[in-house]
């Protein structure tokens, strides 16, 4: 079974583009989650979603940051304009549901680095 | 403020000696608990779980012990290996439809 799918898995940006991040869910999990790896903050939450709605982006840093899920088998992460303290690496995760007893499925991560 | 602590950055132990990783929350609320371990440049994977209703949960090699009224728990490893050498995250959730909140993690070196 493919797990969650993430793309791009490393990328390297100039200080103010616009970056997108892109996640498939496994197929079947009704809730979806971005979170992001730091070495002073560990792995916080961004953002989740419950069938393709937001219920918390209370973790989400800036405005700059946004985050959509237009289907259930997709969703997109998205800065702009993009700061260098956005680098760090980006995880999208994956559960039935949101909650206790349920799992998460991460996927590999995507790598950014904002130069 | 951090509700679930790893308060130990780092850890090193031996081959073939046990490894306890500790963890330390402050919600009271959560009930389900959880260990992920990762390795570099790839997503955390999940290891072992334990419901609040038990204080112990044992699979092979690793054991999650769970002492509620000190909000501690800790993952046991016995024997170690040196491929359990990973980052370990500690994560917790909340009764009712909660993501899990995850500690800073352990990074575990198992010296051959």
């Amino acid at each position: 079974d493919a797990g969650v799918i993430q793309s791009p898995r490393h990328e390297v940006t100039e200080m103010g583009q616009e970056v997108t991040l892109r996640c498939k869910p496994i197929s079947g999990h009704n809730s979806l989650f971005w979170y992001r790896q730091t070495m002073m903050r560990g792995l916080e939450l961004l953002i989740y979603f419950n069938n393709n709605v937001p219920i918390d982006d209370s973790g989400m840093p800036e405005d700059r940051f946004s985050a959509k899920m237009p289907n259930a088998s997709f969703s997109t992460l998205k800065i702009q304009p993009s700061e260098p303290r956005d680098s760090a690496v980006y995880f999208c995760a994956s559960s039935l549901r949101a909650g206790t007893g349920n799992t998460i499925y991460f996927g590999e991560g995507s790598w950014l680095t904002v130069v | 403020d951090q509700q679930v602590k790893q308060n130990s950055p780092s850890l090193s132990v031996q081959e073939g000696r046990i490894s306890i990783l500790n963890c330390d929350y402050t919600n009271s609320m959560f009930d389900y608990f959880l260990w992920y371990k990762k390795y570099p440049a790839e997503g955390p994977t999940f290891l072992i779980s334990i419901s609040s209703i038990k204080d112990k949960n044992e699979d092979g090699r690793f054991t999650v012990f769970l002492n509620k009224s000190a909000k501690h728990l800790s993952l046991h490893i016995v024997p170690s290996q040196p491929g359990d050498s990973a980052v370990y995250f500690c994560a917790a959730s909340a009764r009712g439809n909660t993501p899990l909140v995850f500690g800073k993690g352990t990074r575990l070196s198992v010296i051959a």
